[in-house]
């Protein structure tokens, strides 16, 4: 089975811009969630998707915001970027949510904001 | 809400020593507990996950970690540690019962010496 599959793995944006990052799941699974790594903060929650509803959200902004379209893929949108905003985006799917399942990771979207 | 904790930010083997790596964790409900490991320039791999029965439980690369309710504890273990296991650790847990989103800790970075 393929993985967990995240395009771009590196993009350079501009402060006040927007972007787009997307997420293709492992076949058959239906939960996506997304994360946001740096080195000061660690790994936080963004939100977590399933069958196409946002069913948590983490402590952020408005500007970030996702979706979930029917065959299980996911982007995330962050609108008027900041500096602060610089960070690898984790993407990572599972069967589901309440059940335990374990999640599995794509390899990250490497955001730079100038 | 509930929240994570790794209290060593590195920690430091000798090849063929046993290793630990510790978490604890607070959760208003069940907890589900996670270990994933990252190497460098790659995504999260899953190790093992606790979800209920047996307080040890195993999982890849001859790592375990042990539940320990009354301690709110999930360290992780291996008997022989191999230089190979030199990588970054998160712990992880999701509140099942209460908010369901999955949360990550800081991350101990294991440095294994030959």
């Amino acid at each position: 089975k393929a993985g967990v599959t995240q395009t771009p793995r590196y993009l350079i944006k501009t402060r006040g811009q927007q972007v787009t990052l997307s997420c293709s799941p492992i076949s058959g699974h239906r939960s996506v969630s997304w994360y946001q790594q740096t080195p000061g903060q660690g790994l936080q929650f963004l939100f977590e998707y399933f069958s196409e509803t946002q069913r948590n959200k983490g402590n952020f902004p408005g500007r970030f915001s996702g979706r979930q379209f029917s065959n299980s893929r996911s982007e995330m949108n962050v609108s008027t970027l900041e500096l602060g905003d610089s960070a690898l985006y984790l993407c990572a799917s599972s069967l589901g949510t309440e059940q335990g399942y374990e999640q599995y990771f794509g390899p990250g979207t490497r955001l730079t904001v100038t | 809400a509930q929240s994570v904790a790794q209290p060593e930010d590195q920690v430091n083997v000798a090849e063929g020593n046993p290793l630990t790596v510790k978490c604890t964790y607070s959760v208003s409900g069940n907890p589900y507990l996670f270990w994933y490991v990252q190497y460098p320039n790659r995504g999260l791999q899953f190790l093992l996950k606790y979800i209920t029965g047996d307080n040890l439980v195993k999982g890849s690369y001859g790592f375990e970690a042990e539940f320990n309710k009354s301690q709110t504890s999930f360290h992780l273990k291996k008997p022989s540690a191999l230089v190979s296991d030199s990588a970054l650790y998160f712990c992880a847990v999701r509140d099942i019962g209460n908010n369901n989103d999955m949360r990550f800790g800081a991350g101990t970075r294991l440095t294994v010496k030959p």
